[in-house]
């Protein structure tokens, strides 16, 4: 059984560009959901995605993006990048089916540096 | 709005010891899930332990256990033998039983095994 994979692994960006990052869930997991974790803190729940749509967001302005594909992978895009945005980002998979239905298994993280 | 309040920012144990992680939570539902990740310098999330708020019973998991206090909305994890591999950040997380099952999450405990 495949976990969940998360790319890259770290990266630096400039102030005001755009960043995407991917996840790719665990084998017969149809959830994705983001976490921002800032330095230091406890993650901040970002977005859900289910069946290819958003399916609950947190307190994140709409220059947060995301997208699910077929697969079940899912992308974070974020627009206009602000130093704050400086965080280590989780993906966490999920299933709606099963014993262990909507329990939540986390990727390794994205670490982004904002400059 | 649900809370997530761990006070104590670190704890430090002795090798073999015991040592017990606090957590206080607040809501206004009647049903949802308490958890405990840990958090290793390897960034990933690991599921330590679960709880279902319904359930009068306290889960345990080999060495660990929690101290389940619905009234009160406290939820303690206890570690017995403590290891250097328990070495690592341990977060408390809330999640509802509504339709996106985000988690809410504490700040944190930073917990030292002292050899």
């Amino acid at each position: 059984e495949t976990g969940v994979t998360q790319s890259p692994t770290h990266l630096i960006k400039t102030r005001g560009q755009q960043v995407t990052l991917r996840c790719s869930s665990q084998s017969g997991h149809n959830t994705v959901s983001w976490y921002q974790q800032a330095l230091g803190q406890g993650p901040q729940f970002i977005f859900q995605y289910y069946r290819e749509e958003e399916n609950g967001r947190g307190n994140f302005p709409p220059r947060f993006s995301g997208l699910q594909f077929p697969n079940y992978s899912s992308e974070l895009n974020v627009n206009a990048l602000e130093l704050d945005d400086s965080a280590l980002y989780l993906c966490a998979s999920s299933s709606n089916q099963g014993q262990d239905s909507y329990e939540q298994y986390f990727g390794p993280g994205t670490r982004l540096t904002v400059t | 709005a649900q809370t997530v309040t761990q006070s104590q920012p670190e704890m430090s144990v002795q090798e073999a010891e015991t040592v017990t992680l606090s957590c206080t939570y607040d809501t206004s539902e009647s049903d949802y899930y308490l958890f405990w990740y840990k958090q290793p310098p390897s960034r990933q999330m690991i599921l330590v332990i679960r709880q279902e708020a319904y359930k009068q019973q306290n889960a345990t998991e080999n060495r660990f256990s929690v101290n389940f206090q619905k009234a009160a909305k406290s939820f303690s994890l206890k570690i017995s033998d403590s290891q250097l591999g328990d070495a690592a950040m341990y977060f408390c997380a809330y999640r509802s039983l509504d339709s996106n099952y985000q988690l809410i999450w504490g700040a944190g405990t930073k917990l030292i095994i002292k050899p």
